[in-house]
């Protein structure tokens, strides 16, 4: 089993929809979670983390976490065409300090 | 600041050499990371550093991969002999340090093709 798993997608949304992006997690133990945005041939970026449980929110982005079913995900309201790239979640453990996991990342596609 | 540099941007060499990739992280940031992404294997975690010393290098595949960190403001991967799947694009990261929300600010890659 993945340590992180997401859905490869492709995740196609039109304009103004809401994406919704999810990922699990296998280690109970892990504590913050994190949203990167990687546009095709460049790095990732960090979107926003959450390490508790419910809902956070920042502009048209929301994470929501819910460490009982070992589920995050990531919502994008008002999905523009600047959203298409791939949205990879990330899972560290306060046991091993910095050190994160990635999950494999979600392609989106946001459609005129 | 100018963020985390990393060299060369792109890398062509054949089976057998050896290859050295470089990075210099954001100036004050104590932990420094390198990945390794591949379309079949995702962001895979090699090794890290806190404060110039390796921390964690589980990930680094066999023994022909090795990093150093001579000093706060440089780091290298090294591959020797390189061989075809090792091709990959390789990141640099970089994190402030020691929280639980802490962000790793990444470089612009090294993308390494091995014939």
């Amino acid at each position: 089993q993945k340590e992180v798993e997401q859905n490869s997608g492709p995740l196609s949304v039109p304009e103004g929809a809401i994406a919704s992006l999810n990922c699990t997690y296998s280690d109970r133990g892990s504590q913050s979670f994190f949203w990167y945005r990687q546009y095709s041939g460049k790095s990732p970026e960090l979107i926003m983390f959450i390490y508790s449980n419910g809902d956070k929110e920042d502009g048209r982005f929301t994470a929501q976490l819910n460490k009982a079913s070992q589920y995050v995900s990531l919502l994008i309201r008002d999905s523009q065409p600047s959203d298409s790239a791939t949205y990879l979640c990330a899972v560290n453990n306060a046991g091993t300090a910095s050190k994160l996991t990635f999950g494999t990342g979600t392609r989106l596609q946001v459609t005129l | 600041d100018a963020g985390v540099i990393q060299s060369p941007r792109h890398e062509v060499t054949e089976m057998g050499q050896e290859v050295t990739l470089r990075c210099k992280p954001i100036s004050g940031h104590d932990y420094l990371f390198w990945y390794r992404q591949t379309m079949m294997r995702g962001l895979e975690l090699l090794i890290y550093f806190n404060n110039n010393v390796p921390i964690d290098d589980s990930g680094m595949p066999e023994d022909r991969f090795s990093a150093k960190m001579p000093n706060a403001s440089f780091s290298t991967l090294k591959i020797q002999p390189s061989e075809p799947r090792d091709s990959a694009v390789y990141f640099c990261a970089s994190s402030p340090g020691l929280a639980v929300y802490n962000e790793q600010f990444f470089g612009p890659g090294t993308r390494l093709t091995v014939l």
